[in-house]
Protein backbone atom coordinates (compact mmCIF):
# COMPACT_ATOMS: atom_id res chain seq x y z
CA UNK A 1 0.00 0.00 0.00
CA UNK A 2 0.70 3.54 0.24
CA UNK A 3 3.27 4.97 2.51
CA UNK A 4 2.31 7.54 4.75
CA UNK A 5 4.13 10.35 2.84
CA UNK A 6 1.89 10.01 0.16
CA UNK A 7 -1.02 10.98 2.19
CA UNK A 8 -2.43 14.77 1.85
CA UNK A 9 -3.10 16.54 5.27
CA UNK A 10 -7.30 16.10 5.20
CA UNK A 11 -9.43 18.77 6.60
CA UNK A 12 -13.09 17.23 7.08
CA UNK A 13 -15.75 20.20 7.89
CA UNK A 14 -19.80 19.46 7.98
CA UNK A 15 -21.60 21.82 5.56
CA UNK A 16 -21.91 25.19 6.86
CA UNK A 17 -18.67 25.07 9.03
CA UNK A 18 -16.51 27.69 9.03
CA UNK A 19 -12.79 25.86 7.36
CA UNK A 20 -9.23 27.19 7.84
CA UNK A 21 -6.23 25.83 5.73
CA UNK A 22 -3.04 26.76 6.83
CA UNK A 23 0.42 27.06 4.86
CA UNK A 24 3.84 27.62 5.95
CA UNK A 25 5.54 29.16 3.38
CA UNK A 26 9.46 28.58 2.68
CA UNK A 27 11.21 31.73 1.48
CA UNK A 28 11.05 35.09 3.42
CA UNK A 29 11.92 36.78 -0.18
CA UNK A 30 8.27 36.24 -1.01
CA UNK A 31 6.28 38.81 -1.76
CA UNK A 32 2.97 37.44 -3.51
CA UNK A 33 0.81 34.27 -2.89
CA UNK A 34 -1.83 32.94 -3.93
CA UNK A 35 -4.16 30.02 -2.92
CA UNK A 36 -5.23 27.38 -5.67
CA UNK A 37 -8.34 25.38 -5.81
CA UNK A 38 -8.29 21.75 -7.58
CA UNK A 39 -11.17 19.80 -7.96
CA UNK A 40 -10.67 15.90 -8.99
CA UNK A 41 -10.28 16.20 -12.82
CA UNK A 42 -9.37 19.67 -12.95
CA UNK A 43 -6.67 22.06 -12.78
CA UNK A 44 -5.67 23.83 -9.89
CA UNK A 45 -7.95 27.42 -10.44
CA UNK A 46 -7.12 30.67 -8.68
CA UNK A 47 -9.21 31.37 -5.73
CA UNK A 48 -7.85 34.75 -4.35
CA UNK A 49 -4.11 36.58 -3.99
CA UNK A 50 -1.67 38.72 -1.34
CA UNK A 51 0.78 40.96 -1.54
CA UNK A 52 3.43 41.11 1.29
CA UNK A 53 2.45 44.55 1.88
CA UNK A 54 -1.05 43.17 3.17
CA UNK A 55 -1.55 40.72 6.29
CA UNK A 56 -5.44 40.44 5.30
CA UNK A 57 -7.77 40.31 2.54
CA UNK A 58 -11.19 39.34 1.76
CA UNK A 59 -12.93 37.51 -0.94
CA UNK A 60 -16.19 36.49 -1.53
CA UNK A 61 -16.83 33.59 1.27
CA UNK A 62 -12.75 33.47 1.76
CA UNK A 63 -10.04 35.32 3.53
CA UNK A 64 -6.49 34.83 3.33
CA UNK A 65 -4.62 35.97 6.01
CA UNK A 66 -0.66 36.52 5.96
CA UNK A 67 1.64 36.44 9.41
CA UNK A 68 5.14 37.34 7.63
CA UNK A 69 6.85 37.07 10.98
CA UNK A 70 6.41 33.48 11.22
CA UNK A 71 5.81 32.55 7.43
CA UNK A 72 2.25 31.53 7.28
CA UNK A 73 -0.56 32.00 5.17
CA UNK A 74 -3.76 30.53 6.05
CA UNK A 75 -6.78 30.54 3.72
CA UNK A 76 -10.70 30.97 5.85
CA UNK A 77 -13.79 29.51 4.04
CA UNK A 78 -16.95 30.89 5.79
CA UNK A 79 -20.10 28.29 5.24
CA UNK A 80 -18.37 25.99 3.75
CA UNK A 81 -20.10 23.98 1.17
CA UNK A 82 -20.23 20.42 -0.64
CA UNK A 83 -18.68 22.02 -3.60
CA UNK A 84 -15.93 23.11 -1.80
CA UNK A 85 -14.42 19.83 -1.51
CA UNK A 86 -11.35 20.14 -3.48
CA UNK A 87 -7.36 20.29 -2.79
CA UNK A 88 -6.09 23.43 -1.90
CA UNK A 89 -2.74 25.03 -2.51
CA UNK A 90 -0.79 27.63 -1.72
CA UNK A 91 1.88 29.24 -3.67
CA UNK A 92 4.87 32.03 -3.13
CA UNK A 93 6.23 33.94 -5.83
CA UNK A 94 9.43 36.47 -5.29
CA UNK A 95 9.50 39.42 -7.07
CA UNK A 96 9.12 39.59 -11.19
CA UNK A 97 9.31 36.06 -11.06
CA UNK A 98 6.55 34.66 -13.59
CA UNK A 99 7.42 31.25 -11.71
CA UNK A 100 5.13 30.35 -8.43
CA UNK A 101 6.13 27.88 -5.42
CA UNK A 102 3.55 25.44 -4.63
CA UNK A 103 2.97 23.87 -1.52
CA UNK A 104 2.07 20.01 -0.98
CA UNK A 105 -2.07 21.20 -0.87
CA UNK A 106 -4.63 20.10 1.72
CA UNK A 107 -7.59 18.04 1.14
CA UNK A 108 -10.70 19.74 1.84
CA UNK A 109 -14.10 17.19 2.68
CA UNK A 110 -16.74 18.60 2.93
CA UNK A 111 -19.19 16.29 4.43
CA UNK A 112 -23.24 16.86 3.91
CA UNK B 1 -12.74 32.43 -24.29
CA UNK B 2 -11.37 29.06 -24.58
CA UNK B 3 -9.05 27.56 -21.33
CA UNK B 4 -5.70 25.77 -21.31
CA UNK B 5 -6.42 22.48 -22.96
CA UNK B 6 -4.35 19.25 -22.25
CA UNK B 7 -4.45 16.01 -24.13
CA UNK B 8 -4.52 13.46 -23.99
CA UNK B 9 -5.99 13.43 -20.24
CA UNK B 10 -4.93 10.03 -19.19
CA UNK B 11 -2.12 7.82 -20.61
CA UNK B 12 -0.97 4.67 -19.51
CA UNK B 13 2.66 3.09 -21.12
CA UNK B 14 5.06 0.99 -20.38
CA UNK B 15 8.48 1.74 -18.80
CA UNK B 16 10.58 2.29 -21.53
CA UNK B 17 7.93 3.86 -24.18
CA UNK B 18 7.97 7.19 -25.44
CA UNK B 19 5.11 9.76 -24.28
CA UNK B 20 4.29 12.65 -25.99
CA UNK B 21 2.11 15.22 -24.07
CA UNK B 22 0.11 18.30 -25.70
CA UNK B 23 -0.72 21.69 -24.49
CA UNK B 24 -2.77 24.13 -26.29
CA UNK B 25 -2.88 27.69 -24.17
CA UNK B 26 -5.16 30.31 -24.61
CA UNK B 27 -4.98 32.31 -27.73
CA UNK B 28 -2.82 35.28 -27.37
CA UNK B 29 -0.99 34.18 -24.29
CA UNK B 30 2.74 34.47 -25.00
CA UNK B 31 3.98 32.50 -21.89
CA UNK B 32 2.90 28.60 -21.04
CA UNK B 33 4.72 26.28 -18.08
CA UNK B 34 4.44 23.06 -17.75
CA UNK B 35 4.51 21.82 -14.19
CA UNK B 36 3.76 18.46 -12.81
CA UNK B 37 2.60 16.89 -9.44
CA UNK B 38 3.52 13.60 -8.33
CA UNK B 39 0.84 11.79 -6.19
CA UNK B 40 0.29 13.58 -2.83
CA UNK B 41 3.13 16.00 -3.01
CA UNK B 42 3.50 19.60 -4.30
CA UNK B 43 3.24 20.90 -8.19
CA UNK B 44 6.64 21.54 -8.94
CA UNK B 45 8.06 23.61 -12.03
CA UNK B 46 9.28 22.36 -15.14
CA UNK B 47 9.70 24.92 -17.60
CA UNK B 48 8.60 28.22 -18.62
CA UNK B 49 8.25 29.27 -22.48
CA UNK B 50 7.82 32.83 -23.87
CA UNK B 51 6.47 32.80 -27.13
CA UNK B 52 8.52 29.71 -28.49
CA UNK B 53 11.56 30.84 -26.65
CA UNK B 54 12.70 28.32 -23.54
CA UNK B 55 12.90 31.20 -20.81
CA UNK B 56 13.57 29.03 -17.73
CA UNK B 57 14.14 24.95 -17.75
CA UNK B 58 15.38 24.57 -14.72
CA UNK B 59 12.99 21.75 -13.08
CA UNK B 60 13.43 19.79 -15.84
CA UNK B 61 14.44 16.62 -14.21
CA UNK B 62 16.52 15.03 -16.90
CA UNK B 63 16.89 14.57 -20.61
CA UNK B 64 14.62 12.40 -21.34
CA UNK B 65 12.25 15.18 -21.16
CA UNK B 66 12.05 17.44 -24.14
CA UNK B 67 9.20 20.21 -24.47
CA UNK B 68 8.86 22.09 -27.42
CA UNK B 69 6.74 25.04 -28.73
CA UNK B 70 7.18 25.81 -32.57
CA UNK B 71 5.99 28.66 -33.57
CA UNK B 72 5.22 29.75 -30.55
CA UNK B 73 1.23 28.71 -30.44
CA UNK B 74 0.96 25.00 -28.45
CA UNK B 75 3.49 23.31 -26.80
CA UNK B 76 4.66 19.41 -26.37
CA UNK B 77 6.65 17.58 -23.33
CA UNK B 78 7.59 14.16 -24.49
CA UNK B 79 9.47 11.95 -21.80
CA UNK B 80 11.42 9.01 -23.71
CA UNK B 81 11.94 6.52 -22.28
CA UNK B 82 9.60 6.43 -19.60
CA UNK B 83 10.52 5.73 -16.28
CA UNK B 84 8.54 4.61 -13.41
CA UNK B 85 8.95 7.97 -11.28
CA UNK B 86 7.90 9.95 -14.17
CA UNK B 87 3.94 8.73 -13.03
CA UNK B 88 2.32 11.85 -12.36
CA UNK B 89 -0.17 14.89 -13.55
CA UNK B 90 1.30 17.08 -15.60
CA UNK B 91 -0.53 20.41 -15.94
CA UNK B 92 -0.05 22.96 -18.67
CA UNK B 93 -0.62 26.70 -17.47
CA UNK B 94 -0.70 30.01 -19.88
CA UNK B 95 -0.37 33.62 -19.16
CA UNK B 96 -0.45 36.65 -20.65
CA UNK B 97 3.02 38.81 -21.63
CA UNK B 98 3.80 40.19 -18.52
CA UNK B 99 0.90 38.78 -16.53
CA UNK B 100 3.33 36.90 -14.28
CA UNK B 101 0.21 36.76 -11.78
CA UNK B 102 -2.64 35.71 -14.72
CA UNK B 103 -2.44 32.08 -14.94
CA UNK B 104 -4.86 29.69 -16.04
CA UNK B 105 -4.66 25.96 -15.79
CA UNK B 106 -5.56 23.23 -18.07
CA UNK B 107 -7.28 20.29 -16.77
CA UNK B 108 -3.66 17.99 -16.85
CA UNK B 109 -2.70 14.68 -18.08
CA UNK B 110 -2.28 11.94 -15.71
CA UNK B 111 0.63 9.59 -16.77
CA UNK B 112 0.92 6.40 -15.66
CA UNK B 113 4.21 4.53 -16.43
CA UNK B 114 3.85 0.67 -15.73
Amino acid sequence: GESVGLHLPTLSVQEGDNSIINCAYSNSASDYFIWYKQESGKGPQFIIDIRSNMDKRQGQRVTVLLNKTVKHLSLQIAATQPGDSAVYFCAEKVGGSYIPTFGRGTSLIVHP
Amino acid sequence: EAGVTQFPSHSVIEKGQTVTLRCDPISGHDNLYWYRRVMGKEIKFLLHFVKESKQDESGMPNNRFLAERTGGTYSTLKVQPAELEDSGVYFCASSPLGGASGYTFGSGTRLTVV
